[in-house]
């Protein structure tokens, strides 16, 4: 009964540098997101997904590109990683639309970017 | 221009006490809201929620109370205990503005034993 899985949990990158964060869930939801953590800061969404295939984006999309080609998996890639871009990244997902239902968050991947 | 507010950073409360979060919105519009509860290297765990046409919800020992009139709600835990310990965010979604919840930026509860 793993939920929502992140992977990698930690990562430092270098400017320029590109990578793919993996979030699988083993819920069978239809509904996956992906946000990001800075100090201080609320949860703000990155990109969202309804269904596989699907993709569209949230809040701040600039500098990340997401894929939900197989509907447990959703990928974040940072093609060209930016200081601007160090935070903390969370995966979740929902049965329905996470505004009115329970979402399932994963522990999160701390990126830096130095 | 943050439309969920949580004024206060940290909480301190003793064991066994009431600790009341609270938080304000600016969106009239807004529809339901929504508590989250995260411990450090954890994800956000959700809590309970509430929606615009009911002013109270009730689960076990925490209670979601929610002011329309002075877009305002809080999160009520009775008793609280040493686990209750974390960081709670509070969030409100706009049933026309797409798949988004927005966060506060949380306020960090510390109870002691």
């Amino acid at each position: 009964n793993a939920g929502v899985t992140q992977t990698p949990k930690f990562r430092v990158l270098k400017t320029g540098q590109s990578m793919t964060l993996l979030c699988a869930q083993d819920m069978n939801h239809e509904y996956m997101y992906w946000y990001r953590q800075d100090p201080g800061m609320g949860l703000r969404l990155i990109h969202y997904s309804v269904g596989e295939g699907t993709t569209a984006k949230g809040e701040v999309p600039d500098g990340y590109n997401v894929s939900r080609l197989k509907k447990q998996n959703f990928l974040l890639g940072l093609e060209s990683a930016a200081p601007s871009q160090t935070s903390v990244y969370f995966c979740a997902s929902s049965y329905g639309d996470m505004r009115a239902t329970e979402a399932f968050f994963g522990q999160g991947t701390r990126l830096t970017v130095v | 221009d943050q439309q969920v507010k949580q004024n206060s950073p940290s909480l301190s409360v003793q064991e066994g006490r009431i600790s009341i979060l609270n938080c304000d919105y600016t969106n009239s519009m807004f529809d339901y809201f929504l508590w989250y509860k995260k411990y450090p290297a954890e994800g956000p765990t959700f809590l309970i929620s509430i929606s615009s046409i009911k002013d109270k919800n009730e689960d076990g020992r925490f209670t979601v109370f929610l002011n329309k009139s002075a877009k305002h709600l809080s999160l009520h835990i009775v008793p609280s205990q040493p686990g209750d310990s974390a960081v709670y965010f509070c969030a409100a979604s706009d049933n026309q503005a797409g798949t988004a919840l927005i966060f506060g930026k949380g306020t960090t509860l510390s109870v002691s034993s």
